[in-house]
C-alpha cells in the first residue's frame, strides 16, 4: 500500500519552455502533498506543500510564479516550472501524506523522482 | 524549530558487519522520527518510524532504531549488512505543530565492502 506514482520519471527541453510533473497517490487519499528539489549529493530540499483545494505553501526563496503547484484532487498534485531554464535542473521528487485517524505522525510517501535537464 | 544531524556522511561497512548510522535531532515539541532509504536515481523509501509507545522500532529488511528521548538520538542499526543496504539513509523528524512537514538530516551514504 501507500503507492506514489510520479511521471515523467526523466525530462528533457530546451530553455524558455514550460514541464509539468504528475504526482499521484494510486491507493490512498493524500490530503497534503509536498515538493522537493534534491541536488546532486546532496539533502532534499523543501520547496512547497500543498493541501488539496487550497494555495500551495512556498518555502522561502522558492519562487512561486516559476514553480506553479496544483492539487486539484485527493489522488493528484502537479508541478510546473515555468519558463525553464539550465539552473532549474535538478531532481524533483514529491510525497504524499494523508491525514487518515488522527493524522498524527503519519509518514510521507515519496514518488520516484523527476530528472530535469534543461539545455 | 526542528533541525536533524546525521553524523558521517560516508559510512563504509563489510558484508555481515554491523551497520550503525547515528542521528541526532533538536525539537522544541515532542518529535515524530524517520528513518527513509534512497537508492540511486529513486524516490525514498520508509524504512521506519517513532511516533510514541514502544522505543525500539523495528523496520522493514531487518533495520531497526531506537527512540533515546535523553540523548536525543535516533540510531539506525542493522545487525549483519547484505549488499543490497548499498544506499543513501536519511533520518527526518516532523511535528503536527510543524504541519507534519519533514526536515531532513543531511544523509549517510553507505557502501558495503564483499
Amino acid at each position: 500500500g501507500a503507492v506514489v506514482s510520479q511521471h515523467p520519471s526523466w525530462v528533457i527541453c530546451k530553455s524558455g519552455t514550460s514541464v509539468k510533473i504528475e504526482c499521484r497517490s494510486l491507493d490512498f487519499q493524500a490530503t497534503t502533498m509536498f515538493w522537493y528539489r534534491q541536488f546532486p549529493k546532496q539533502s532534499l530540499m523543501l520547496m512547497a506543500t500543498s493541501n488539496e483545494g487550497s494555495k500551495a505553501t512556498y518555502e522561502q526563496g522558492v519562487e512561486k510564479d516559476k514553480f506553479l503547484i496544483n492539487h486539484a484532487s485527493l489522488t493528484l498534485s502537479t508541478l510546473t516550472v515555468t519558463s525553464a531554464h539550465p539552473e532549474d535542473s535538478s531532481f524533483y521528487i514529491c510525497s504524499a501524506s494523508t491525514t487518515q485517524g488522527t493524522g498524527i505522525g503519519q509518514p510521507q510517501h515519496f514518488g520516484d523522482g523527476t530528472r530535469l535537464s534543461i539545455l | 524549530a526542528q533541525s536533524v544531524t546525521q553524523l558521517g556522511s560516508h559510512v563504509s561497512v563489510s558484508e555481515g558487519a554491523l551497520v550503525l548510522l547515528r542521528c541526532n535531532y533538536s525539537s522544541s515539541v515532542p518529535p515524530y522520527l524517520f528513518w527513509y532509504v534512497q537508492y540511486p536515481n529513486q524516490g525514498l523509501q520508509l524504512l521506519l518510524k517513532y511516533t510514541t509507545g514502544a522505543t525500539l522500532v523495528k523496520g522493514i529488511n531487518g533495520f531497526e532504531a531506537e527512540f533515546k528521548k535523553s540523548e536525543t538520538s535516533f540510531h539506525l542499526t542493522k545487525p549483519s549488512a547484505h549488499m543490497s543496504d548499498a544506499a543513501e539513509y536519511f533520518c527526518a523528524v516532523s511535528a503536527t505543530s510543524a504541519g507534519n512537514k519533514l526536515t531532513f538530516g543531511g544523509g549517510t551514504r553507505v557502501l558495503v565492502k564483499p
